[in-house]
């Protein structure tokens, strides 16, 4: 089945504690892509990716890392996260056709 | 990209078509029109796009007004598990989707 899976689904961790968001797609998708999203603020673009080793910055890009290693994966870092980064994520992969993006089913992060 | 105009909410019956407008007075010739939409913390669905020309999958209609400063989203027969939040966006390349407020569609029985 092609699908974005995104792992934890659920993480409650303490601020300043390193911790990475895995996301993996098995649709061959050159573009990739985070999101959060906040009550009152919406969906935000965090980092995207157009292929492997070529990222860029999204709107609210402060406090995370990506990488693009490989084509299937973008996992995204938190260095030292903070109670602000408390928020409902997502991944997201589509073609470089322009056919939409399929999304991940979220991971829902809490820093105390 | 263009910006995006939709209604806040709106109802709509069971089993009745549902007709979701949007206007995009900006858009430039080559920014597409997509439509996305979100159940309840689910991740956003990718639902219909288009350039110019009318489209329908197994999902929805999209039409595209001539001058193509809007669009209108037909979900031919409206079931409960359509209500959700409606995103309309125009987009040139598909590696910046911004999301806007959306349309909070209720479908009711």
């Amino acid at each position: 089945e092609a699908q974005v899976t995104q792992n934890p689904r659920y993480l409650i961790t303490v601020t300043g504690k390193k911790l990475t968001v895995t996301c993996s797609q098995n649709m061959n998708h050159e573009y990739m892509s985070w999101y959060r999203q906040d009550p009152g603020l919406g969906l935000r673009q965090i980092y995207y990716s157009m292929n492997v080793e070529v990222t860029d910055k999204g709107d609210v890009p402060e406090g995370y890392k990506v990488s693009r290693k490989e084509k299937r994966n973008f996992p995204l870092i938190l260095e030292s996260p903070s109670p602000n980064q408390t928020s409902l994520y997502f991944c997201a992969s589509s073609s470089r056709q322009g056919d939409g993006y399929t999304f991940g089913s979220g991971t829902r992060l809490t820093v105390v | 990209d263009a910006k995006t105009t939709q209604p806040p909410s709106m109802d709509c019956a069971e089993g009745r078509a549902a007709n979701l407008p949007c206007n995009h007075s900006t858009i430039s010739g080559n920014e597409y029109v997509y439509w996305y939409r979100q159940i309840h913390s689910q991740g956003p669905q990718y639902i219909i796009h288009g350039l110019k020309n009318n489209e329908t999958n197994e999902m929805a209609s999209l039409i595209i007004t001539e001058d193509r400063k809007s669009s209108t989203l037909i979900l031919p027969h409206a079931t409960l598990r359509d209500t959700a939040v409606y995103y309309c966006i125009v987009i040139r390349g598909n590696n910046r989707l911004a999301f806007g407020k959306g349309n909070q569609v209720v479908v009711i029985p």
